[in-house]
C-alpha cells in the first residue's frame, strides 16, 4: 500500500521568512513524488516532481529515501505563496496517484 | 482549448436522487481519476480508469458508480446510497510515464444535498 503523510494542516509565517513543508511517504519500491498546489480560486496544479530536480517558484524539494520524506522549501516566503499543498506519490506501474491531506500555507505580511 | 472540464459547477440534489457528475478531457490521457475533497481530509480517490471500459474502486467508491465507455470522458454518479454526498469533486486526467507523470485537474463540481 501507498501512503503520503503531511503532519502539517496549517503552516503561518511571515513574509520573508523560510518555509518548509513537511511530507513523508510509505511504499516499497521506487515511488514517483509531487507537490501539487492550490491557489485560491484556481485549479489544483503541479509544482513540481523529485524527479526533475528543478525549483520553480523557488520552491525545492528532496527526496530522502532513508527518512522517506520529500519536504517542500522555500528560504524566503512570499505572500503570493499563499495556498493548499498537496504531497502526492506514484508507484510501482503508476497506477494511482495518490495524496496526502494537504498543508494551508499563509504568508502574513 | 485542450484541458479537462467538469460539470456543472454547482450541483444540488435532494436526498434519495442519483445525480451524475461529468468529465470530459481532451487530453488524449488514457487514464482518469474521480477525488472527492473535503475539508482536512485532502484529497481521497473514488475511482479510476486507467482505459476505457475499465475502471477500479478507489478508497472510497462505496454509494459512486462510474462508467468508461469513451476514452474522452469519465462521468460518476453519486447514488442515493452514498450517506454524506456533500462535498467538492475533482476529475483528473492522468499522463502516467516514467518522469513525465503529470495530473490535469478540473475546476470541480460542488455537491450540495438539500
Amino acid at each position: 500500500a501507498q501512503r503520503v503523510t503531511q503532519p502539517e494542516k496549517l503552516l503561518s509565517v511571515f513574509k520573508g521568512a523560510p518555509v518548509e513543508l513537511k511530507c513523508n511517504y510509505s511504499y516499497s519500491g521506487s515511488p514517483e513524488l509531487f507537490w501539487y498546489v492550490q491557489y485560491s480560486r484556481q485549479r489544483l496544479q503541479l509544482l513540481l516532481r523529485h524527479i526533475s530536480r528543478e525549483s520553480i517558484k523557488g520552491f525545492t524539494a528532496d527526496l530522502n529515501k532513508g527518512e522517506t520524506s520529500f519536504h517542500l522549501k522555500k528560504p524566503f516566503a512570499q505572500e503570493e505563496d499563499s495556498a493548499m499543498y498537496y504531497c502526492a506519490l506514484s508507484g510501482l506501474g503508476y497506477s494511482t496517484l495518490t495524496f496526502g491531506k494537504g498543508t494551508m500555507l499563509l504568508v502574513s505580511p | 482549448d485542450g484541458g479537462i472540464t467538469q460539470s456543472p459547477k454547482y450541483l444540488f440534489r435532494k436526498e434519495g436522487q442519483n445525480v451524475t457528475l461529468s468529465c470530459e478531457q481532451n487530453l488524449n490521457h488514457d487514464a482518469m481519476y474521480w477525488y472527492r475533497q473535503d475539508p482536512g481530509q485532502g484529497l481521497r480517490l473514488i475511482y479510476y480508469s486507467q482505459i476505457v471500459n475499465d475502471f477500479q474502486k478507489g478508497d472510497i467508491a462505496e454509494g459512486y458508480s462510474v462508467s468508461r465507455e469513451k476514452k474522452e470522458s469519465f462521468p460518476l454518479t453519486v447514488t442515493s446510497a452514498q450517506k454524506n454526498p456533500t462535498a467538492f469533486y475533482l476529475c483528473a486526467s492522468i499522463l502516467l510515464q516514467s518522469g513525465r507523470t503529470e495530473a490535469f485537474f478540473g475546476q470541480g463540481t460542488r455537491l450540495t444535498v438539500v
